[in-house]
């Protein structure tokens, strides 16, 4: 069945950057994207962005932009988001999930458990 | 891009059918037919539950139903049970490749 997990929760200094990763398994992981959504605590969902597993390409909500780096290692079906400037309002549950339809796909069929990061000084 | 508009609660007795709105605009909800909807329960991630406005992914009970009229889609759960008792979150396609949620609505079966 269709997995994908995530790494573990991470603590950071406001200005640092952090890098979640997502290792998908059950599927032909080039032939999806990998979308980046992430949940505040007590808040709604907010999409970050994208990755199209199969030729890298990306796109990234305007409230992002120039802040976060998607990138894939197909050799590991491995999904990565480096979000940096951090400040505290980007503590928050990020998850990654895998689009259900053909890339960019606009629904999400699988889920991460998700990663706990924390901004604080 | 503006977080589509939803109830922030709605509430509704066992065996009840409640309904929970979606309201975006002409650029995201109402010009494509790609809405989805996901129940997610506290601590948990979300869940896929309606796809493509009204299409339903196999699991997902037929109580649950999509729709869209204008700008604003809607889920309705029919015969309510405890275990739909969750946070309720639409997404809609906004152009341009990006997507764009609801500010989800908590439900509540009384």
């Amino acid at each position: 069945q269709v997995q994908l997990v995530q790494s573990g929760a991470e603590v950071k200094k406001p200005g640092a950057s952090v890098k979640v990763s997502c290792k998908a398994s059950g599927y032909t992981f080039t032939r999806h994207a990998i979308h980046w959504v992430r949940q505040a605590p007590g808040q709604s969902l907010e999409w970050m962005g994208w990755i199209n597993a199969g030729n890298g390409d990306t796109r990234f909500s305007q409230n992002f932009q120039g802040r976060v780096t998607l990138i894939r290692d197909t050799s590991a079906s491995t999904a990565y988001m480096e979000l940096s400037s951090l400040r505290s309002e980007d503590t928050a549950v990020y998850y990654c999930t895998k689009a259900g339809a053909a890339p960019p796909g606009n629904w999400f069929d699988s889920w991460g458990q998700g990663t706990l990061v924390t901004v604080s000084s | 891009q503006s977080a589509l508009t939803q109830p922030r609660s709605v509430s509704g007795s066992p065996g009840q059918s409640v309904t929970i709105s979606c309201t975006g605009t002409s650029s995201d909800v109402g010009g494509y037919n790609y809405v989805s909807w996901y129940q997610q329960h506290p601590g948990k991630a979300p869940k896929l539950m309606i796809f493509d406005v009204s299409r339903r992914p196999s699991g997902v009970p037929d109580r649950f139903s999509g729709s869209k009229s204008g700008n604003t889609a809607s889920l309705t759960i029919s015969g309510l049970q405890a275990e739909d008792e969750a946070d309720y979150h639409c997404c809609s396609y906004a152009g341009s490749y990006t997507v764009v949620f609801g500010g989800g609505t908590k439900l509540t079966v009384l």
